[in-house]
């Protein structure tokens, strides 16, 4: 799967959008943008997920580059709650033949985003 | 429909001794991932196992973690003679079916500590 970057930290006011970025430079064609949230020790929550398209659900929206080698999660109105670590990672969509090993999620660092009162 | 459920929440246990993990997936699911978190660290991935078959366990340690996900029942976690380095949660994650894109969704975790 291809590595994603993130900024360690971000800010942002309640009330306010939150836009997450992260670069994913050698994603293939084949690879899917997923976006999961950690808040405080919690289990990973799934937010979001997108090929190359853009999309929105009732939590958040995926914009994905025309290139597809970044995409920005957006939360169109943080609150204290969305305060967490959120992890954009790349998915092989592929299943191949006897392949059926790689199926885990690779978690990098992730970004953490403050939301301010 | 409820989602991932992991039992127990929080488990202490002393040195040498075993700790066991059991996770119930989603309701229709019937693949698991097991995913390790050590403090101030990362999510690292350990097991993935279908219903009766473990398929992937590259992620695991080699001496003491087995896991098992028997026809009936939940998928256990099991961590023989354990040792301080163990600490940490412990996250189950299930999907659907096996496919690649698949979306995973994890349970609230097991917080393993070893005294």
């Amino acid at each position: 799967d291809a590595k994603t970057t993130q900024p360690p930290s971000m800010d942002c006011a309640e009330g306010r959008a939150a836009n997450l970025p992260c670069n994913h430079s050698t994603i293939s064609g084949n690879e899917y943008v997923y976006w999961y949230r950690q808040i405080h020790s919690q289990g990973p929550q799934y937010i979001i997920h997108g090929l190359k398209n853009n999309e929105t659900n009732e939590m958040a929206s995926l914009i994905i580059t025309e290139d597809r080698k970044s995409s920005t999660l957006i939360l169109p109105h943080a609150t204290l709650r969305d305060t967490a670590v959120y992890y954009c990672i790349v998915r092989d969509r592929i299943s191949y033949y006897m392949d059926t090993g790689r199926r885990a999620l690779t978690f990098g660092s992730g970004t953490r985003l403050q939301v301010q009162p | 429909n409820a989602g991932v459920m992991q039992n127990p929440r929080h488990l202490v246990r002393r040195r040498g001794q075993e700790a066991r993990l059991r996770c119930s997936p989603m309701k229709g699911h019937s693949h698991v991932y097991w995913y390790r978190q050590l403090p101030e660290e990362g999510l690292k991935f350990m097991v993935y196992l279908q219903k009766e078959n473990i398929i992937d366990e590259s992620g695991m340690p080699k001496e003491r973690f087995s896991a098992e996900f028997p026809k009936e029942g939940p998928s256990i976690l099991r961590i023989q003679q354990v040792v301080r380095g163990d600490s940490a949660a412990y996250f189950c994650a299930s999907s659907p079916t096996g496919q690649a894109g698949d979306t995973q969704y994890f349970g609230p975790g097991t917080r393993l500590t070893v005294l």
